[in-house]
């Protein structure tokens, strides 16, 4: 079975802070698929990113890093000088060998504070 | 422009009632899901189907059923055998490889209400 836990449930900084959202997955699958989604207040989850086992590079966009551990099973996220437009919920989620289907953990809200 | 629409976005309904939510996709997309999300939780799977005609339970399909007449819709009935039926309803969809590795796009969701 697959889980993913998103163990800070709740995160406040002040805007320019640097924040990190950890995710921490458990799969028995040899090749999986991790993603990261936000989900404003509007309700609406947005895809940010999809990152194969097999890859392990850290990935950049903007103000938005990954970091992608095998070793230690997490895939966390960091957002780089907050800014209140980044409050939302996140969520990450797995996918695994079999079937289309992703497993998401619980989420951590941002609260960006101006 | 592509996406997923539901409807309604605000959905009331008494108890004992039967309530059907809409949801359309013009993205060609095999697979379609539906998940619900109750206040400061994570996301869980009432039912997905990968195929017109063929759909199977997610983890909580109790109370819940589907259809998938056509390619770009798959509504979602909840029935009054739902216990607690109050909650943000997602549907998503994606592409069907087989596998987990396809993004999942999301409409805006129905939020439903029982009074």
């Amino acid at each position: 079975a697959q889980k993913v836990t998103q163990a800070q449930t709740e995160i406040s900084v002040v805007e320019k802070e640097d924040v990190t959202l950890d995710c921490v997955y458990e799969t028995r699958d040899t090749t999986y698929y991790l993603f990261w989604y936000k989900q404003p207040p509007s309700g609406e989850l947005v895809f940010l990113i999809r990152r194969n086992s097999f890859d392990e590079q850290n990935e950049i966009s903007g103000r938005y890093s990954w970091n992608f551990q095998k070793s230690t099973s997490s895939f966390n996220f960091t957002i780089t000088a907050s800014q209140v437009v980044d409050s939302a919920v996140y969520f990450c989620a797995l996918g695994g060998n079999a079937g289309n289907m992703l497993t998401f953990g619980g989420g951590t809200r941002l609260m960006v504070k101006p | 422009d592509g996406g997923i629409t539901q409807s309604p976005k605000y959905l009331f309904r008494k108890e004992g009632q039967n309530v059907t939510l809409s949801c359309e996709q013009n993205l060609n997309h095999d697979a379609m899901y539906w998940y619900r999300q109750d206040p400061g939780q994570g996301l869980r799977l009432i039912y997905y189907s990968q195929i017109v005609n063929d759909f199977q339970k997610g983890d909580i399909a109790e109370g819940y059923s589907v259809s998938r007449e056509k390619k770009e819709s798959f509504p979602l009935t909840v029935t009054s055998a739902q216990k607690n039926p109050t909650a943000f309803y997602l549907c998503a969809s994606s592409r069907a490889s087989g596998r987990g590795d396809n993004e999942q796009f999301f409409g805006p969701g129905t939020r439903l209400t029982v009074l």
